[in-house]
């Protein structure tokens, strides 16, 4: 049973206080990893997708990693607009299917 | 290009009413799916199409029906609503490949009393 896992369920940063939201998997033949940044009342914005181990992505202040059995999504010095709800998401060998994880809910304050 | 747009944003029905969701994209997408999100749950998969005329089941598609008559549109219907379908829906669409990312639309608060 393919399956995806994110730690922390909840995160509090002060304001230019760095740290990394964690997303474990386990999914046969990974076809990719998505992560998607979400606000409330909204629809999940896509990120960034990785497809292999080392393979690394930037975006502002967000950095996706990605090993053979989890991701990591790093933010630096952020930044009450990132406040949201990130999501990660694997596509395994299953045509069509997205698994996606429950989220990490981060709050950043002033 | 306005992307991925849902019909309605909001809506109240009583157990055992009838409905239907629209969903359209602009982006000449191949594939389209319907998601909902409930508390503490995450995104479930509800049906998944990959072309015009063709769909298929996902996670949790009992009592829900889908239909993609053109290209653009992928519609999610509710036969006979219970309150367990009380959630928020999604519509996405990707390109072709399974490896391409999927862009989703603002959602649709459904209400089942």
């Amino acid at each position: 049973e393919d399956q995806v896992t994110q730690s922390p369920e909840a995160l509090r940063l002060q304001e230019g206080e760095s740290s990394s939201l964690n997303c474990s998997y386990t999914v046969s033949g990974l076809r990719g990893l998505f992560w998607y940044r979400q606000d409330p009342g909204k629809g999940p914005e896509f990120l960034f997708t990785l497809y292999s181990a080392g393979e690394e992505k930037e975006k502002e202040r967000l950095k996706a990693t990605l090993t053979k059995k989890e991701s990591f999504l790093h933010i630096t010095a952020p930044k009450p607009e990132d406040s949201a709800t990130y999501l990660c998401a694997v596509r395994g060998s299953t045509l069509g299917r997205l698994y996606f994880g429950r989220g990490t809910q981060l709050t950043v304050w002033p | 290009n306005a992307g991925v747009t849902q019909t309605p944003k909001f809506r109240v029905l009583k157990t055992g009413q009838s409905m239907t969701l629209l969903c359209a994209q602009d982006m000449n997408h191949e594939y389209m799916y319907w998601y909902r999100q409930d508390p503490g749950m995450g995104l479930r998969l509800i049906h998944y199409s990959v072309g015009e005329g063709t769909t298929a089941k996902g996670e949790v598609p009992d009592g829900y029906n889908v239909s993609r008559l053109k290209k653009q549109n992928f519609l999610l219907g509710l036969e006979s609503a219970a309150p367990s379908q009380t959630s928020v829906y999604f519509c996405a669409s990707s390109l072709r490949y399974t490896t391409y990312e999927q862009y989703f639309g603002p959602g649709t608060r459904l209400t089942v009393t």
